[in-house]
């Protein structure tokens, strides 16, 4: 089973609003990732969890803030977010495996629209 | 540093005909490289890898990928395209060198199969 799970499939928010996106999978991999993606573009890394502890954030705004509450748990939580911001938020998981051919397996995502 | 480029940002090809996405990649090491598949407002699917060993990969869906080390390249291949093909593809690349996180995307080919 390769499948990892995101909630909700689709967020309206204002951009005064608190809201959280959340990711489980449970295939045992210690490492999970928040992407972020436009139409038609590559995601774009945003955070690494590795054994649960942040290790990757690649500069994000601080109105995203990422928690791992345990090893198959991902949240991403959103407060004060622009426009901008809206787009498919992607979650992930891998083994972990340095040196090895770690493959990362996606999530549907959640479909964020920011007004 | 580690690239990938996909030089063709649409490919159209008849049902039944053979089909071949192109990737190139970059990086100081050996490369262990990925291709996704993504469908209209869904995550990431992945389709097949190449860590080591036998150059032609085969992966789901009837997918390959040849590995080719002299033109560093890793074309994805179908024998017979199937209109259900028509979708996102994304190539990526990994240096075996550093840790297992951070992977670099092509910005995608749109495969167009053709009834």
């Amino acid at each position: 089973d390769t499948e990892v799970t995101q909630t909700p499939k689709h967020l309206v928010m204002g951009m005064t609003n608190k809201k959280s996106l959340k990711c489980e999978q449970h295939m045992g991999h210690r490492a999970m990732y928040w992407y972020k993606q436009k139409a038609k573009k590559p995601p774009e890394l945003m955070f690494v969890y590795s054994y649960e502890k942040l290790s990757i954030n690649e500069s994000v705004p601080s109105r995203f803030s990422p928690e791992c509450p345990n090893s198959s748990l991902l949240n991403l939580h959103l407060h004060a977010l622009q426009p901008e911001d809206s787009a498919l938020y992607l979650c992930a998981s891998s083994q972990a495996r340095t040196g090895q051919g770690d493959t990362q397996y996606f999530g549907p995502g959640t479909r964020l629209t920011v007004l | 540093a580690q690239s990938v480029a996909q030089p063709e940002d649409q490919v159209n090809v008849a049902e039944g005909n053979p089909l071949t996405v192109k990737c190139t990649y970059s990086v100081s090491g050996n490369p262990y490289l990925f291709w996704y598949v993504q469908y209209p407002n869904r995550g990431l699917q992945f389709l097949l890898k190449y860590i080591t060993g036998d150059n032609l990969v085969k992966g789901s869906y009837g997918f390959e990928a040849e590995f080719n080390k002299s033109q560093t390249s890793f074309h994805l291949k179908k024998p017979s395209a199937l209109v259900s093909d028509s979708a996102l593809y994304f190539c990526a690349v990994r240096d075996n060198s550093g840790g297992y996180q951070k992977v670099t995307f092509g910005t995608g080919t749109k495969l167009q199969v053709i009834p």
